[in-house]
């Protein structure tokens, strides 16, 4: 079965200081990651996806980067945090499966999150 | 753009029913739903495919309707362990890559 790992669970780091989230999925091959975030009390936003090693795509403009170095490993960085960077960081996985042979569709995974305080 | 869920939040006693309408502006390919708990991460309930089709997920189903371009989940004789904030997930083209957009979450609070 597949299992999807974060860490750390929880960070809490000043303004200007650098992240790294790392993300990594287990018992699945070349699956499709993503960047979500979860500010407090809303919903969830498409920071970034990749559908293979080196290839991310941006949803949202910030100072956030992805990077998919290898085929089940995603990572998340900054060089600077803001205060606005704080949030619940989740990863999650999909691979494509098919219905009658004709419909293609994804499920959708998470990973247990990492929760980003920026003081 | 992300889908409109309604309603916002919903209390319930044990044992009764809720209905969560997840509604798109353009044409929907699948709906997914899901159930965050307070503190954790959303948890995959379902997955409705284009052409109409209904799910269950224990005492939880939903249907798709794709003329009217929504989805409701349908809460049965909800038990305590329903409370959670529920999202509806659809991708934004037909070749999204498994990409989703969410809703804003409907809060149901299932009370003894």
């Amino acid at each position: 079965s597949q299992t999807i790992h974060q860490w750390p669970a929880t960070l809490v780091q000043p303004v200007g200081s650098p992240l790294s989230l790392e993300c990594t999925v287990e018992g699945t091959s070349n699956p499709n990651l993503y960047w979500y975030r979860q500010a407090a009390g809303r919903g969830l936003q498409l920071l970034f996806y990749s559908v293979g090693i080196g290839q991310i795509s941006s949803e949202v403009p910030q100072n956030l980067s992805a990077s998919r170095p290898q085929d089940r490993q995603f990572i998340l960085s900054s060089k600077k945090l803001l205060l606005s960077d704080s949030g619940f960081y989740l990863c999650a996985w999909s691979v494509p499966r098919t219905k009658d042979s004709t419909k293609l569709y994804y499920e959708q995974y998470f990973g247990p999150g990492t929760r980003l305080t920026v003081t | 753009q992300q889908p409109v869920q309604s309603p916002q939040a919903v209390i319930l006693r044990e044992g009764e029913d809720a209905v969560i309408n997840c509604s798109s502006s353009k044409a929907l390919y699948s709906v997914h739903w899901y159930r965050q708990k307070h503190g954790e991460a959303p948890v995959f309930l379902m997955i409705l495919l284009k052409g109409g089709e209904q799910k269950g997920h224990d005492k939880i189903s939903a249907s798709f309707n794709e003329k009217k371009q929504q989805s409701s989940l349908y809460l049965t004789a909800s038990q305590l362990s329903y409370s959670g904030t529920y999202f509806c997930g659809i991708p934004p083209t037909t070749d999204s890559w498994g990409k989703l957009q969410f809703g804003a979450g409907t809060q149901v609070v299932v009370t003894p």
